[in-house]
């Protein structure tokens, strides 16, 4: 058991770009979650998947925003044209469907848009 | 709807002191609360849990907290502050069935030498 990983951990970017992030759950948990945290904020909920089916979204991704968990292992978060305002720590987390309530989490992309 | 107020965004106490990071919650079910800890550019990570057994929850590396329903709180303490404690601490609060956590705001703990 290695951890929930978090590709790349950190990415730079121009304002207009397109930028894609990778998170690989811990192998046996079927649960996956997208958080932002913004600085000196807590994490927000993003989105959840359980499986490769995405169940919840949150209002705050915005149709720029764009997750995709395409055989029940790892997700991929896109943001499309991004904004000054993505600036932020995106975090991922997992959990086995059995224990929601534990959520482990990777230890983050932190974007930067210029 | 879920929230979480933490009192203090800033918590500043001596090396060998009390640690009381604050966290009241507002919930319409029964809640499941939640501390984690989160160092520098790291995630978080899970110092204890609530879900409804026992009040008083002993978690990770010397931390515990109390669930106080009558006062909706679920303060953190730990009874001597070590260096190695000054981290960003959030309370969030969830329930049984809900998909999702709902963090505070976080407290930076500081400790002095």
């Amino acid at each position: 058991d290695t951890g929930v990983s978090q590709n790349p951990r950190h990415k730079i970017t121009k304002r207009g770009q397109n930028v894609t992030f990778r998170c690989d759950p811990i192998s046996e948990h079927n649960r996956l979650y997208w958080y932002r945290q913004t600085l000196g904020q807590g994490p927000e909920f993003l989105t959840y998947f359980q499986n490769e089916a995405q169940l919840e979204k949150s209002r705050l991704l915005s149709d720029r925003f764009s997750a995709e968990r395409p055989k029940g292992s790892f997700s991929t978060l896109e943001i499309q044209r991004t904004e000054q305002g993505d600036s932020a720590m995106y975090l991922c987390a997992s959990s086995l469907e059995g224990a929601p309530d534990t959520q482990y989490f990777g230890p983050g992309t932190r974007l930067t848009v210029l | 709807a879920q929230s979480v107020t933490q009192l203090g965004s800033h918590v500043s106490v001596s090396e060998g002191a009390l640690v009381l990071l604050r966290c009241n919650y507002s919930s319409s079910v029964p809640p499941y609360l939640f501390w984690y800890v989160q160092y520098p550019n790291q995630g978080l990570q899970l110092l204890l849990k609530y879900t409804s057994a026992a009040t008083l929850v002993k978690g990770i590396n010397g931390f515990e907290a109390e669930f106080k329903k009558s006062e909706t709180s679920f303060h953190l303490t730990k009874p001597s502050a070590h260096m190695s404690d000054a981290a960003e601490y959030f309370c969030a609060v969830s329930h049984q069935g809900a998909q999702k956590l709902v963090f505070g705001q976080g407290t930076r703990l500081t400790i002095n030498p």
